[in-house]
């Protein structure tokens, strides 16, 4: 059982906009930054989002992301195939002086 | 650009201590924090530690009474002991440095450790 909850798998045609969803508690996502990484079958997890809502260098601005009070999203827009991936987000708990991890999201693009 | 590398056994038994070392390039391990992370077959990640850049270490506190994070600077390379290890332990396993805002941005291409007689 994971300390952030994100549904476990989600789906959406080409084109379109998804947002996945992280919740959390005021010991993690209520009062920590919160990242978003990307992960495709055999290959290693790879930084979307960092401090809620920024991109790092080379992500495309498809993707966004918000947080508010004990919950973050994830937000991509123009769905390609090429999207299909896991995606996790992470941040501190304070309470388990802990790096916590939600349990993942499968994405199909229809 | 900062590259890490890890390596070890691939194969653990059961009851016996699993020793995974992480090389970092491109850049010094004494400047930021590194983690190690790991992920279980068809699994999630699960935070596994992490040290910082004065040697203090952290550790999930699921794992904190069988587990060792050691830094060797002058090789920059850091290493991981997960001792007395099940099938539960079974996951690949990746280094990444760890910064501000409790990212990690930089991953290793993981190392697959399955604990197995």
């Amino acid at each position: 059982q994971s300390v952030l909850t994100q549904p476990p798998s989600m789906s959406a045609a080409a084109g379109q906009k998804v947002t996945i969803s992280c919740s959390g508690s005021t010991s993690n996502i209520g009062n920590n930054y919160v990242s978003w990484y990307q992960q495709f079958p055999g290959t290693t997890p790879k930084l979307l989002i960092f401090d809620n809502n920024k991109r790092p260098s080379g992500i495309p601005d498809r993707f966004s992301g918000s947080k508010s009070g004990t919950s973050a999203t994830l937000g991509i827009t123009g769905l390609q195939t090429g999207d299909e991936a896991d995606y996790y987000c992470g941040t501190w708990d304070g309470s388990l002086s802990a790096v916590v991890f939600g349990g993942g999201t499968k994405l199909t693009v229809l | 650009q900062v590259q890490l590398q890890e390596s070890g056994p691939g194969l653990v038994k059961p009851s016996e201590t699993l020793s995974l070392t992480c090389t970092v390039s491109g850049g010094s391990i004494t400047t930021y924090f590194w983690s190690w992370i790991r992920q279980p077959p068809e699994k999630g990640l699960e935070w596994i530690g992490y040290f910082d850049y004065s040697g203090a270490t952290y550790y999930n506190p699921s794992l904190r009474s069988r587990l060792t994070i050691s830094v060797d600077t002058s090789k920059n390379q850091f290493s991981l002991k997960l001792s007395s290890v099940t099938a539960a332990d079974t996951a690949v396993y990746y280094c990444a440095r760890f910064l501000g805002g409790y990212r990690h941005d930089y991953w290793g291409q993981g190392t697959l450790v399955t604990v197995s007689s």
